[in-house]
């Protein structure tokens, strides 16, 4: 079974920083895609950003991006110039399998400071 | 924010009161899901649809019962609270079964049994 391990419940970074959230994961399956989720205080979760097992390249979205090591089976989130709006949960999460539901790990809770 | 919405945000009941959770989307996406959230821990998938009629349990065992009548319409019941359903439930849909189609989560209802 695949499994998503995020080994940080809680971060905090200055505002106007660069943080990184660590995730890794574990599967046999050579066809699957990693998410990060963004589940703010009291508001709907919504998708940072995502990449496909099978591209080398890494995902960027503006502020965000990872750094996928598919070998290791590591799928980290940086956010670079951090802001106060960057405060959440932020989930990692796997889909892959015939039945393509999500497996998501225990979350990190990000703090930023002004 | 996605077109995905859940009522009520909010509910607190007694024990042995049969509830239902409202869950609606208005994307016309074939697939949706049920998500259990305990304050500040990971997402459990409960219950998924592929469509209508079709209803699925998901990796964590529950009591509730859902079904998918209509497309946009999937709640979620159960038909006697107890204390240990005191939960968030979070609802999600996405558009078909391609591993790279994103999840859209409603706001959740937050559910206390007393």
């Amino acid at each position: 079974a695949q499994t998503v391990t995020q080994s940080q419940p809680e971060m905090s970074v200055q505002e106007a920083e660069t943080v990184t959230l660590s995730c890794t994961y574990d599967t046999s399956e050579s066809d699957y895609y990693l998410f990060w989720y963004k589940q703010p205080p009291s508001r709907q979760m919504i998708l940072v950003i995502r990449q496909e097992a099978y591209k080398q390249q890494n995902a960027t979205e503006n502020r965000f991006s990872v750094n996928f090591q598919k070998a290791a089976k590591s799928f980290s989130l940086k956010i670079s110039d951090s802001q106060l709006g960057d405060a959440a949960m932020y989930f990692c999460a796997y889909r892959g399998g015939s039945q393509g539901n999500l497996i998501f790990g225990k979350g990190t809770k990000l703090s930023v400071k002004p | 924010e996605a077109d995905i919405y859940q009522t009520p945000r909010y509910l607190v009941i007694g024990t042995g009161k049969k509830i239902t959770l409202e869950c609606s989307q208005t994307m016309g996406h074939d697939k949706m899901y049920w998500y259990q959230q305990d304050p500040g821990m990971e997402l459990h998938l409960i219950h998924y649809s592929y469509g209508v009629n079709s209803t699925e349990k998901g990796d964590l065992s529950s009591e509730s019962t859902v079904s998918r009548i209509r497309t946009e319409h999937f709640p979620l019941t159960l038909e006697s609270a107890r204390p240990s359903h005191t939960s968030q439930y979070l609802c999600a849909s996405s558009a078909g079964l391609r591993l790279y189609n994103e999840q859209f989560f409603g706001p959740g209802t937050r559910l206390t049994v007393l």
